[in-house]
């Protein structure tokens, strides 16, 4: 069973970057998709993007297409997510889950996130 | 975008009680539809995938169905452990997945 264990939290200036790492073990990274999930203070579940390591596919959501950069380092099984100018909305608890990959043909599918870590919070304050 | 609504927003139940939630897509996601539980201060956790499929180690009281654009998930005998916000999710769309605003069920 894949488990993921994410960096430390982080306290950020408004107009900076951070960049959270969550780290896969236990499992089949090759066979996975991770997506980050964020959750600001008692708000719902927004899903930012994703990557398929094996495949070298990302994905963003429209909302953070050119803030968020996801990258995989399949030697030390650990994903990246980048998140640049940083403003105060953006104080939340930051995800990563895991995908159970389906590849269809030569496309590389995944429908659920099966196993998340337990989170990182990155505070945007000045 | 797709939307995803969920009903109720938040409800009351007790012990032994049926529970049922409600998620609704703006659009038909056929049966790209999940169900997430999420406690305080935890991560979230995959209960349902593909609308009625139970992962691992979920309680068989946990149910789900629907399809289209109209889904439920049903919790047959409400236990202790159950009180908790529950998240719908479609992952019909590449890059565009959506949750539910969440339901809160707590105790009466």
């Amino acid at each position: 069973q894949v488990q993921l264990v994410q960096s430390g939290a982080e306290v950020k200036k408004p107009g900076s970057s951070v960049k959270v790492s969550c780290k896969a073990s236990g499992g089949s990274f090759r066979r996975s998709a991770i997506s980050w999930v964020r959750q600001a203070p008692g708000q719902g579940l927004e899903w930012m993007g994703d990557i398929i390591p094996t495949f070298g596919k990302t994905n963003a959501a429209q909302k953070f297409q050119g803030r968020v950069t996801i990258t995989a380092d399949e030697s030390t099984t650990t994903v990246y997510m980048e998140l640049s100018t940083l403003r105060s909305e953006d104080t939340a608890v930051y995800y990563c889950a895991r995908g159970p990959l389906v590849v269809l043909g030569t496309t590389p599918h995944y429908y659920y996130m099966d196993v998340w870590g337990k989170g990182t919070t990155v505070t945007v304050s000045s | 975008d797709m939307q995803m609504t969920q009903s109720p927003s938040s409800l009351s139940a007790s012990v032994g009680d049926r529970v049922t939630i409600t998620c609704r897509a703006s659009q038909n996601i056929n049966s790209y539809l999940n169900w997430y539980q999420q406690k305080p201060e935890e991560a979230p956790k995959l209960l349902i995938f593909a609308v009625s499929t139970l992962q691992t180690g979920v309680p068989s009281r946990f149910s789900g169905s629907g399809s289209g654009t109209d889904f439920t998930l049903t919790i047959s005998s409400l236990q202790p452990e159950d009180f908790a916000t529950y998240y719908c999710q479609q992952s019909y769309s590449t890059s565009m997945w959506t949750f539910g605003q969440g339901t809160r069920v707590e105790i009466k």
